[in-house]
């Protein structure tokens, strides 16, 4: 069975630095994977996907690579916000059909 | 609007009552996925459906159920034989089971 590890559990950085979140899974036989935004006690917003085949997508300031042999996806955002405070989640897609999640990393932009 | 709605956002549920939550989507989406979510263990598959009239467990079904009598409808049920259902439960969507997952608002389950 898949298992999907996302370290620090929590990550406090001041405004305006760039960071990097990390996902480890442990099968390499996956069809993507997803990022995911979740603000407390709200659903989850999907931020990047990507696919088996690519090393890397891009939306604004979030960059996501895909590293399938070592097992591992980072998430880099720069020039960090306050608003970018949130719970982050990686979640991969295997030759099942259903994903499988890590348990986020919580993240604190301070002004 | 097209999205993912998820009703009620609380709702509680008695000693050995079943309570049924409800999924509902616009997006025209073949796949759809039920999910809790308990602190500290991130998101656990309940039931996923890929197709109307069809749908497959996941790794925590025991003490749920499910119906996929229309497309845009994924109602999930929580029996009294789920014996710890206090949780964060969180319906998705996707185009098909390769694509993006998009993910309603949430219900809380409570128990009195």
């Amino acid at each position: 069975k898949q298992e999907v590890t996302q370290i620090p559990a929590a990550l406090s950085v001041p405004e305006g630095e760039n960071l990097v979140l990390n996902c480890s899974f442990t099968d390499s036989a996956i069809y993507n994977l997803q990022w995911f935004r979740q603000d407390p006690g709200k659903g989850l917003t999907s931020l990047l996907l990507i696919q088996s085949s690519q090393r890397e997508q891009t939306s604004g300031r979030l960059n996501a690579s895909l590293d399938k042999s070592s097992g591992r996806s980072t998430l880099y955002i720069a020039a960090s916000q306050p608003g970018d405070s949130a719970t982050y989640l990686c979640a991969v897609k295997g030759t099942g059909n259903q994903f499988y999640f890590g348990t986020g990393t919580s993240l604190t932009v301070i002004p | 609007d097209g999205g993912i709605t998820q009703s009620p956002k609380y709702l509680f549920r008695k000693e050995g009552q079943n309570v049924t939550l409800s999924c509902e989507q616009n997006l025209n989406h073949d796949a759809m996925y039920w999910y809790r979510q308990d602190p500290g263990q991130g998101l656990r598959l309940i039931y996923y459906s890929q197709i109307v009239n069809d749908f497959q467990k996941g790794d925590i079904a025991e003490g749920y159920s499910v119906s996929r009598e229309k497309k845009e409808s994924f109602p999930l049920t929580v029996t009294s034989a789920q014996k710890n259902p206090t949780a964060f439960y969180l319906c998705a969507s996707s185009s098909g089971t390769q694509e993006t997952q998009y993910f309603g608002p949430g219900t809380r389950l409570l128990v009195l």
